[in-house]
């Protein structure tokens, strides 16, 4: 199994200030055949299923602010927030969809 | 625009059965490329992915609970199954089902998900 290692496990930013989330796999996710790396990053808020915001490391869902970008390739990657709102209090999952079993980082919590 | 639901028992007892139905629209999942997987999450705990079924019945199943889990589609009623056999208390979790395109490889569209505890 591929296993999801994310960075910090909780942390505190100040509005408007920017946040960094990292996730590191245990194996490459980069298939060489595209050059995508299969990994995604979702947002929960408390109640509510995840929300996609980036896939293929650094494709941003439709519809995801512009604050919200993903980095990295391989087995390092990064989410990060340029200006965070407080609508962005919520757990961040990386998730690696290269091979059987998907799986998911711990989480990273995003608080104020 | 696309919406999943799950439904099932919100109860159920060691070693019975958990079935699970994702009831589907705006999508067909007869389209090449679509799949719909099932997700869960232990209250208070990290996502774990369980099973996908695509558009042409080819279906994966994590490893650790193969033995146990069956994926099946109903294309014509807009439903995906889920069985999970011999549940245990830490089964409980809040069960999703999402919605998985080619292009993005990724799951942009989730149910609201449902709790199952499993408790005698």
């Amino acid at each position: 199994d591929i296993v999801m290692t994310q960075s910090p496990d909780s942390l505190a930013v100040s509005l408007g200030e920017r946040a960094t989330i990292n996730c590191k796999s245990s194996q490459s996710v980069l298939y060489s055949s595209n050059n995508k790396n299969y990994l995604a990053w979702y947002q929960q808020k408390p109640g509510q299923p995840p929300k996609l915001l980036i896939y293929w490391a650094s494709t941003r869902e439709s519809g995801v602010p512009d604050r919200f970008s993903g980095s990295g390739s391989g087995t390092d990657f990064t989410l990060t927030i340029s200006s965070l709102q407080a609508e962005d209090v919520a757990v961040y999952y990386c998730h690696q969809y290269y091979s059987i079993p998907y799986t998911f980082g711990q989480g990273a919590r995003l608080e104020l | 625009q696309i919406t999943l639901k799950e439904s099932g028992p919100t109860l159920v007892k060691p070693t019975q059965t958990l079935t699970l139905t994702c009831t589907f629209s705006g999508f067909s999942l007869s389209t090449s490329g679509v799949g719909v997987g099932w997700i869960r999450q232990p209250p208070g705990k990290a996502l774990e992915w369980l099973a996908l079924i695509f558009w042409d019945d080819d279906k994966r199943y994590t490893p650790s609970l193969k033995s146990r889990l069956t994926i099946t589609k109903d294309t014509s009623k807009n439903q995906v199954v889920l069985t999970m056999t011999n549940m245990d208390p830490v089964d409980t979790a809040t069960y999703y089902c999402a919605h998985r395109t080619y292009d993005s490889g990724s799951y942009a569209y989730w149910g609201q998900g449902t709790l199952v505890t499993v408790s005698s």
